[in-house]
């Protein structure tokens, strides 16, 4: 599973659009990539996945330049509710395996009125 | 609904004792994961289960086990409990097809003195 690299943390103001980005260097060519969200004293919960170019969905939008060695995660207009860890995860579970899905530290983002 | 649930979502315990976790989804999902979650490590996987009477060892499954005895529960069982094993478990589940997206339950507190 290609490793990923994430900011430890991020600050927000509500309303405002927020880029999480995540390095993948050693990506692979079946590897697709994952964001989960995660919020306190919860399980995290699947926001969106791509593969390349861009994925958008109600809740997030997935940027993926043309190398995919890095993706970015956007955020439309934050709001408190919002704030919460995000993970990146690279990897391609039909190959690898189930065994070497990792997770990481992820990214704390905190949204502020 | 179809929903994952675990039992119980505190447990305290003594070392040395043996606890067993539930987890339980009503999806008909092919794939069970156990993982823990520790401040400063992500989350990090114990055991998995491809269907019934399949299991296999995570990154971290010393001191663990699972059984799958049908499709719908995966119990966790710490046959010796230890301080170290003092975290929060969270179950997972995935549809056999589908790439990486994995189904979280509300976890369960375990605190062992």
């Amino acid at each position: 599973l290609a490793k990923t690299t994430q900011p430890i943390s991020m600050d927000s103001y509500e309303g405002q659009e927020v880029n999480i980005t995540c390095s993948h260097n050693n990506i692979a060519t079946n590897d697709y990539i994952t964001w989960y969200q995660q919020f306190p004293s919860q399980g995290p919960r699947f926001i969106i996945q791509g593969y390349k170019t861009k994925v958008t969905n109600e809740v997030a939008s997935l940027f993926i330049p043309a190398d995919r060695k890095s993706s970015t995660l956007s955020l439309p207009r934050v709001s408190l509710s919002d704030t919460a860890v995000y993970y990146c995860l690279v990897g391609d579970m039909k190959n690898t395996g189930f065994q070497k899905l990792v997770f990481g530290t992820g990214t704390r983002l905190l949204v502020s009125p | 609904d179809a929903e994952i649930t675990q039992s119980p979502r505190h447990k305290i315990t003594e070392t040395g004792r043996q606890v067993t976790l539930a987890c339980h989804q009503t999806w008909n999902h092919n794939n069970m994961f156990w993982y823990r979650q520790d401040l400063g490590h992500g989350l990090r996987l114990i055991h998995y289960s491809y269907g019934v009477h399949d299991t296999n060892k995570g990154e971290v499954s010393d001191g663990y086990s699972v059984s799958r005895s049908n499709t719908e529960d995966l119990p966790l069982t710490l046959e010796s409990a230890a301080s170290s094993q003092t975290s929060v478990y969270f179950c997972a589940s995935s549809p056999r097809m589908e790439r990486d997206t994995q189904y979280f339950g509300p976890g369960t507190r375990l605190t062992v003195l």
